[in-house]
């Protein structure tokens, strides 16, 4: 139980242009989802937190009008890069909490985005 | 504030050796969450062990064990008669009981295993 899928799994785009990414838990309903930003052999950063039905809460320096949080129901949100560059070549890695649960996160298998 | 440190930024040891990978962390709650997360080359986060700051008890499971201390602020994961199979980056996180949402991940430790 507790799987979380993303799609794609990889992902090339022209600089410019936008790309969505989709986080889905497949057996169980979120009420919350995370979304993870991971450089090349780095740590993971929180980009953002969203609830279903609300706004994503942004963390400190992102922006939240380039990369867009939609979760639009239970098991379902997407994160789309807007007018992309270069350096927003990254691993995009989400996250879901099970509905009614306090700690645990499942994470998905995350997307490799590359940005030429 | 809170921080997690992984000291440790690569490891590299002959399989059947057992490794132990620190991580110290700091934290103003007296209640938090620690977690160890295994990331293997695939790239996917592997929850290993989520522990709260009230129990100190040392965990074993299978070759995997965990040491936490919290007199030193740590939680140190030892893996016994390691396998090729356990090559991966390794983390250590921390929540705390005011946020539980926010995951806050050290900056890792790669582990090789060499056969």
């Amino acid at each position: 139980g507790a799987v979380v899928s993303q799609h794609p799994s990889r992902v090339i785009c022209k600089s410019g242009t936008s790309v969505k990414i989709e986080c889905r838990s497949l057996d169980f309903q979120a009420t919350t989802m995370f979304w993870y930003r991971q450089f090349p052999k780095q740590s993971l950063m929180l980009m953002a937190t969203s609830n279903e039905g609300s706004k994503a809460t942004y963390e400190q320096g992102v922006e939240k009008d380039k990369f867009l949080i939609n979760h639009a129901s239970l098991t379902l949100s997407t994160l789309t890069v807007t007018s992309a560059h270069p350096e927003d070549s990254s691993f995009y890695i989400c996250s879901a909490r099970p509905a009614g649960d306090s700690y645990e996160q499942y994470f998905g298998p995350g997307t490799r985005l590359t940005v030429t | 504030a809170q921080k997690v440190t992984q000291a440790q930024t690569e490891i590299s040891v002959v399989e059947k050796e057992d490794v132990t990978l620190d991580c110290v962390y700091e934290t103003r709650d007296t209640t938090y969450y620690l977690f160890w997360y295994k990331q293997p080359p695939s790239g996917e986060l592997v929850f290993l062990i989520r522990r709260n700051s009230f129990d100190e008890q040392n965990e074993i499971s299978g070759r995997y064990s965990w040491n936490f201390q919290k007199s030193t602020s740590s939680f140190n994961f030892t893996i016994t008669a390691s396998q090729v199979v356990d090559s991966a980056v390794y983390f250590c996180a921390l929540s705390e009981a005011r946020n539980t949402d926010k995951l806050i991940f050290g900056t890792g430790t790669r582990l090789q295993v060499f056969p």
